[in-house]
């Protein structure tokens, strides 16, 4: 089945305390993106990737970090968390000029 | 600019059609989106429009674009309790960062 797949779904932390949210895809997408969900926001875009080793900056980059070392795979590090984190987060990948982006599940994070 | 907007809420009885409506600002969109988003899941791809197009029908959903006035419309025939959800619409602007812009979603509420 295809799928993009995200842990954990839920995560409760302290500031200050690093964090990875895994993101793997199973459809050889070479794209991958990263969104952060807020009330009355909509969905905004913190960091993609066109490829491997190949990232860059979205609309909302600052506190985060990503890294693609493999096609599959999409981590998002929070190297300090910060309250103003605390947010549901969702990988999406696609494929093609149609852009249809393919979503994870979310991560509903939450810094203390 | 990049702004996309839509009404919060939504409310119809069951058997009735829906109509969410969305207006965007930026006239260079490629493609145009709707996505459904169920409590607790992720972002799910309903259907697209390419900016070219007037209409798309795909089933009980249908798509309607006008350019001039920029609003976006989907309409969903005989609609069912199971159709209660958020309904975002998403425009592809920047082909390079593949990035979406959502606006921030109506909630379809179908009362039985």
């Amino acid at each position: 089945e295809a799928q993009v797949t995200q842990n954990p779904r839920y995560l409760i932390t302290v500031t200050g305390k690093k964090l990875t949210v895994t993101c793997s895809q199973n459809m050889n997408h070479e794209y991958m993106s990263w969104y952060r969900q807020d009330p009355g926001l909509g969905l905004r875009q913190i960091y993609y990737s066109m490829n491997v080793e190949v990232t860059d900056k979205g609309d909302v980059p600052e506190g985060y970090k990503v890294s693609r070392k493999e096609k599959r795979n999409f981590p998002l590090i929070l190297e300090s968390p910060s309250p103003n984190q605390t947010s549901l987060y969702f990988c999406a990948s696609s494929q093609g000029l149609k852009n249809e982006q393919f979503f994870g599940p979310g991560t509903r994070l939450t810094v203390l | 600019g990049e702004d996309v907007e839509q009404s919060l809420f939504l409310s119809v009885r069951e058997g009735d059609s829906s109509v969410i409506n969305c207006t965007y600002t930026d006239s260079s969109s490629t493609y145009l989106y709707w996505y459904k988003q169920e409590p607790g899941a992720g972002l799910q791809l309903l259907t697209y429009i390419f900016s070219n197009m007037d209409m798309k029908q795909d089933q009980r959903l249908t798509v309607l674009l006008n350019k001039k006035d920029k609003h976006l419309s989907l309409r969903i025939a005989d609609t069912q309790t199971g159709d209660s959800a958020i309904y975002f619409c998403a425009e592809s602007i920047d082909a390079g960062r593949r990035a979406l812009t959502f606006g921030s979603g109506t909630r379809l509420q179908v009362q039985p």
